[in-house]
């Protein structure tokens, strides 16, 4: 069962353009939604969050939306860089009591100069 | 600060044998978790420890052990090794803080063949 779904493998863009990937959810008690990004032999690392309580959250180039009805988000890069090339996961997290994390299977960003 | 070490970078284990992942965090999270990641996959959590003496199993902690005697390392032990412990093995270290995103900092990667 997949609570996290990036349904996307890979996505090539031009640089200087948007960047969007997307992210389903199906565990309407999480709360909150993160990204991470991953270069190739290195450990991902955070990149933007959202709470379940807000619809936006930018932070420079980056900005995740999420629609809570649709239990959807995604994540805008605006504009697109060559460096922004490696693989973004989507996560999901809820407290438990521990609490724990949910990964999706990632998605492929190719920026082509 | 070097954050999340990782030790050995690489491995290749023989069926059977055992082995141990070391992991130390040097932010004095309290929080600490081990991943692995298949190919095309991805991240499925094995063990994570809220606290120095307390752990608790994860999605996949089948053919694992972990211990977390101080709140710096976290190893993780694998007693009888199997081709499907094939994998990618990341630790990773967090601080709750009331109402934060949970954000986790991550090693580098231990990559471990079995055959």
């Amino acid at each position: 069962d997949q609570q996290v779904k990036q349904n996307s493998p890979s996505l090539s863009v031009q640089e200087g353009r948007i960047s969007i990937l997307n992210c389903d959810y199906t565990n309407s008690m999480f709360d909150y939604f993160l990204w991470y990004k991953k270069y190739p032999a290195e450990g991902p690392t955070f990149l933007i969050s959202i709470s379940s309580i807000k619809d936006k959250n930018e932070d420079g180039r980056f900005t995740v939306f999420l629609n809570k009805s649709a239990k959807h988000l995604s994540l805008h890069i605006v504009p697109s860089q060559p460096g922004d090339s490696a693989v973004y996961f989507c996560a999901a997290s809820v407290n438990t009591g521990g609490f724990k994390t949910i990964f999706g299977a990632g998605t492929r960003l190719f920026v082509k100069a | 600060n070097a954050g999340v070490t990782q030790t050995p970078k690489f491995r290749i284990l023989k069926i059977g044998q055992s082995m141990t992942l070391q992991c130390t965090q040097d932010m004095n999270h309290n929080y600490m978790y081990w991943y692995r990641q298949d190919p095309g996959m991805g991240l499925k959590l094995i063990y994570y420890s809220v606290g120095a003496g307390i752990t608790d199993k994860g999605e996949v902690p089948n053919g694992y052990n972990v211990s977390r005697s101080t709140t710096e390392d976290f190893p993780l032990r694998l007693e009888l090794a199997a081709p499907s412990q094939t994998s990618v093995y990341f630790c990773a270290s967090s601080y709750l803080v009331l109402r934060s995103s949970y954000e986790q900092y991550f090693g580098p990667g231990t990559r471990l063949t079995v055959t």
